[in-house]
C-alpha cells in the first residue's frame, strides 16, 4: 500500500521569506510523486511532479521540489514566499505502474504568509 | 483549453435518495477519475475510467458507482444517500494511460449536502 505523510499541519511564513512544506511517501514500487494547490472552494491546482531524472523539479509559480530517495521525502520550496501563496498544499504518489494511477493524497499543509 | 467542468458545482440531498454528478475531462483527456475530501478523511480515490473501462476502484462501499461514455465524459452516481456521503467530489482527468503524462488535472467539484 502507498501512504504520503505531511508532518505540519500548517506553516506560518513572512512574506518574503523562503518557505518549506514538507513530504515523505511510501510506495512499493518507483514512485510517481506531485505537489498540488487548493484555494478556498476551489479543486486542486497541479503545481509540479518527479517522475524521473533530476531530483530538483521546477513547477509553477516559482515553486521547486526535491526528491530525496533515500529519505523518501519530496518537499516543496520556494525562495521567497508571496502573501497570494496562502493556500492548502497536497503531495500524493502513486506506483510507476501504469496499472495503478490512483493518486494517494497526504492530508494537507496549511500555508499562511503574513504581510 | 477549457478545463475540467463538472456539473451541479453545489447539491443539497435528503438521506436515502440518490445522486448522480457529471465530469466532462479536458479535450483530448480519456482517463477520468473521481476522488472524494472530507475534512476527516481527506482526498481518498473513488475510481477511474478508461475507455469507458473501469480500471481501478477505491475502498468505498457499492453505493458508489460511476460510468464513463464514448466521448470520455463521466458520472458518478451514489445511492441511498448517508449522512456521512456529505463531501467535495472531485473529478480529475489525464491523458491516457502509457501516453507519457502523469499529471491529472482537477475540476471545480461538487459540493454534495445530505441532510
Amino acid at each position: 500500500a502507498q501512504s504520503v505523510a505531511q508532518p505540519e499541519d500548517q506553516v506560518n511564513v513572512a512574506e518574503g521569506n523562503p518557505l518549506t512544506v514538507k513530504c515523505t511517501y511510501s510506495v512499493s514500487g518507483n514512485p510517481y510523486l506531485f505537489w498540488y494547490v487548493q484555494y478556498p472552494n476551489r479543486g486542486l491546482q497541479f503545481l509540479l511532479k518527479y517522475i524521473t531524472g533530476d531530483n530538483l523539479v521546477k513547477g509553477s509559480y516559482g515553486f521547486e521540489a526535491e526528491f530525496n530517495k533515500s529519505q523518501t521525502s519530496f518537499h516543496l520550496k520556494k525562495p521567497s514566499a508571496l502573501v497570494s501563496d496562502s493556500a492548502l498544499y497536497f503531495c500524493a504518489v502513486r506506483d510507476s505502474d501504469t496499472g495503478r494511477r490512483a493518486l494517494t493524497f497526504g492530508s494537507g499543509t496549511r500555508l499562511q504568509v503574513q504581510p | 483549453k477549457a478545463g475540467v467542468t463538472q456539473t451541479p458545482r453545489y447539491l443539497i440531498k435528503t438521506r436515502g435518495q440518490q445522486v448522480t454528478l457529471s465530469c466532462s475531462p479536458i479535450s483530448g483527456h480519456r482517463s477520468v477519475s473521481w476522488y472524494q475530501q472530507t475534512p476527516g478523511q481527506g482526498l481518498q480515490f473513488l475510481f477511474e475510467y478508461f475507455s469507458e473501462t473501469q480500471r481501478n476502484k477505491g475502498n468505498f462501499p457499492g453505493r458508489f458507482s460511476g460510468r464513463q461514455f464514448s466521448n470520455s465524459r463521466s458520472e458518478m452516481n451514489v445511492s441511498t444517500l448517508e449522512l456521512g456521503d456529505s463531501a467535495l467530489y472531485l473529478c480529475a482527468s489525464s491523458l491516457a494511460p502509457g501516453s507519457g503524462s502523469y499529471e491529472q488535472y482537477f475540476g471545480p467539484g461538487t459540493r454534495l449536502t445530505v441532510t
